[in-house]
Order: C-alpha cells, then sequence, then structure tokens
C-alpha cells in the first residue's frame, strides 16, 4: 500500500528548515527515503531500519516512528542543491514474504537563492 | 565502474506494437526491479526479481512481461495489451532484497502514439 507524503511541494531559501512526512496506514519494516533530480535517476538518502532510529546524510537526516507508522526527512540549512523530488519508500513487516517497497508520490523541494 | 544501464534512453513506438527495454547491471546484485513513473505519482512496481529464473508481479503489472535468465539482465517487454504505456520507466538494482539499498538506471522515457 502507498505512503503517503506530504507535504506535496514546498519552496524554501537557502538557509531555511523543511520536514517531509512519510506515514502507513500498515506497520512498517523499515523506511528508505531518495532523492530525484529532475530528468534524472533517483539517488538513494538513507534506510531507517529501527523505530526510533535516526539517520543523517550531510544536513538531511530522518526518524523513524515505528509506533506511529511514520517517518520524517529533515533539510536543515538547505542549499541549492537540495532541490528535487524526495521520495520515502517503505517496507512491511518481514514475513508477509512481501520483498518490495511502496513509494510515495513524492515532495518536491525547491531552494531558492 | 560498476551500475545499471538502460537503454535506450527515449523510446517511441506505434500503437500495437510490442516494445522491450533493456536493463542490464554489472554490481553482482541478486534483486531487480521496474517501476513506472507517472508525473504526480511516484514510482510505481511493475515487477521484481529476487534470483535467477524467478520473477514476481508488483502493483501494475498487467500488460508487461519479464524475463530473468541472466543475474546481469532484466529486460522489459510493454505489450500491447497496456493500456497506457507512455511513461517514464525505471530499472533499479539491490544486493539482496528491500532492505538494501536500491541503486536506479538512468531511466527509458517511452512514447507511444
Amino acid at each position: 500500500q502507498q505512503p503517503v507524503q506530504s507535504p506535496q511541494a514546498v519552496i524554501l531559501r537557502e538557509g531555511e528548515d523543511a520536514v517531509i512526512n512519510c506515514s502507513s496506514s500498515k506497520a512498517l519494516y523499515s523506511v528508505h527515503w531518495y532523492r530525484q533530480k529532475h530528468g534524472e535517476a533517483p539517488v538513494f538518502l538513507m534506510i531507517l531500519l529501527k523505530g526510533g532510529e535516526q539517520k543523517g546524510h550531510e544536513k538531511i537526516s530522518a526518524s523513524f516512528n515505528e509506533k506511529k507508522q511514520q517517518s520524517s526527512l529533515y533539510l536543515t540549512a538547505s542549499q541549492l542543491s537540495y532541490s528535487g523530488t524526495y521520495f520515502c519508500g517503505t517496507e512491511h513487516a518481514p514475513g508477509s514474504n512481501d520483498y518490495k517497497l511502496s513509494f510515495g508520490a513524492g515532495t518536491t523541494v525547491t531552494v531558492r537563492a | 565502474d560498476g551500475g545499471i544501464t538502460q537503454s535506450p534512453k527515449y523510446l517511441f513506438r506505434k500503437e500495437g506494437q510490442n516494445v522491450t527495454l533493456s536493463c542490464e547491471q554489472n554490481l553482482n546484485h541478486d534483486a531487480m526491479y521496474w517501476y513506472r513513473q507517472d508525473p504526480g505519482q511516484g514510482l510505481r512496481l511493475i515487477y521484481y526479481s529476487q534470483i535467477v529464473n524467478d520473477f514476481q508481479k508488483g502493483d501494475i503489472a498487467e500488460g508487461y512481461s519479464v524475463s530473468r535468465e541472466k543475474k546481469e539482465s532484466f529486460p522489459l517487454t510493454v505489450t500491447s495489451a497496456q493500456k497506457n504505456p507512455t511513461a517514464f520507466y525505471l530499472c533499479a538494482s539491490s544486493i539482496k532484497g528491500s532492505s538494501y539499498e536500491q541503486y536506479f538506471g538512468p531511466g527509458t522515457r517511452l512514447t507511444v502514439t
């Protein structure tokens, strides 16, 4: 089942912060985050495998709230290079024989000078 | 350099024709995936394969077919039964299953008229 991402789009000035949320109606085993620049392939940012785990990639970090079945991606002190569409991919509990990710519709981030 | 190649980058076909999209990886990954991307809809899984000679339907498999005769190759055929084939198609691979980072190819933009 496709996770829900919010907001759909956000516009930032350089140096500003933003939060992107990803929520699921089913229990989550892992959450992936990817960024896609226009016309290019998605690029991996991070995977969160445990509830409450936080990971970081430069000034981009994420948290995973297993109980709430959601993850949040934090863009801190945004740079022009952060522009793109961010996707979360969710994997449900192991044992379901469900070896695939379901991706959200994406959040388009535009960072302006 | 290791990676995933997809060819061609742009493909044009007439309605009613089958067309095969190529995907090759030299990362020695076991798992491979095909996604379709339409504007505003994120990535939707068409087919995936965990090992050679085995593959499973994703969320939107109707009108598509795949084969996995070699570990390196996972071609996708868009058949004439696919009602709306015009889209951006992305191939990806991962070491094992969906708990691992997925590496994406550059994509093939298919236009059917």
